[in-house]
């Protein structure tokens, strides 16, 4: 199984300035890496698939970078709605598995 | 509009079937491409994949959980059912079920259910 390390586990930042969450695989997953925001009592919502293509209506302030086993995910100017947790989920060989996530909170 | 809607037992006690329905509605898994899959998140923790099922009736299973999952689809009825057996306290989460990104191969959740929430308690 392949194991997906994100880090770092907290991120805290003001409004306005840049993200930037890592998520390393234990192995190669080529592009299959997707990347998801969670907020309390809500579902996870889509950001990005295949390593950086956004997922429909994301804004063009999150990108995602990859491939192979170290990827990125980039909030350029952080909105007051951004504060949430991240996730970071591949598939290979028909196995999925998710990160343990990034919590941005505001500083 | 795609929506998807989870519904079960909120409380199962150890040892017992969970049986969760997920209906959906906006698409076809009888469409080419089309995946749904269940998620569950315990309390305060991360998301963990259980169970997917494709258009062509294509089954994979977590290897962790494999042994105590079954998932199935009625087509006519747009559900997909997940049943979890020997159920323990640690399986206690909210549940979700969720459409795949077709486009991409079924390597992306892209719609999301609301959840439902399981409790495992004597």
């Amino acid at each position: 199984e392949i194991v997906l390390t994100q880090s770092p586990a907290t991120l805290s930042l003001s409004p306005g300035e840049r993200a930037t969450l890592s998520c390393r695989a234990s192995q190669s997953v080529s592009s299959y890496l997707a990347w998801y925001q969670q907020k309390p009592g809500q579902a996870p919502r889509l950001l990005i698939y295949d390593a950086s293509n956004r997922a429909t209506g994301i804004p063009a302030r999150f990108s995602g970078s990859g491939p192979g086993t170290d990827f990125t995910l980039t909030i350029s100017s952080l909105e007051p709605e951004d504060f949430a947790v991240y996730y970071c989920q591949q598939r290979s060989n028909w196995q999925l598995t998710f990160g343990g996530g990034t919590k941005v909170e505001i500083k | 509009q795609v929506t998807l809607r989870e519904s079960g037992p909120a409380l199962v006690k150890p040892t017992q079937t969970l049986t969760l329905t997920c209906t959906f509605s906006g698409f076809s898994l009888s469409t080419s491409g089309m995946c749904v899959s269940w998620v569950r998140q315990p309390p305060g923790k991360a998301l963990e994949w259980l169970a997917l099922i494709d258009w062509d009736d294509d089954k994979y299973y977590s290897t962790s959980l494999k042994t105590r999952l079954t998932i199935s689809k009625d087509t006519s009825k747009n559900q997909v059912v997940l049943t979890m057996t020997n159920m323990d306290p640690v399986d206690t989460a909210t549940y979700y079920c969720a459409r795949m990104l077709a486009v991409a191969a079924c390597d992306a959740f892209d719609i999301w259910g609301q959840g439902t929430m399981v409790t495992v308690s004597s």
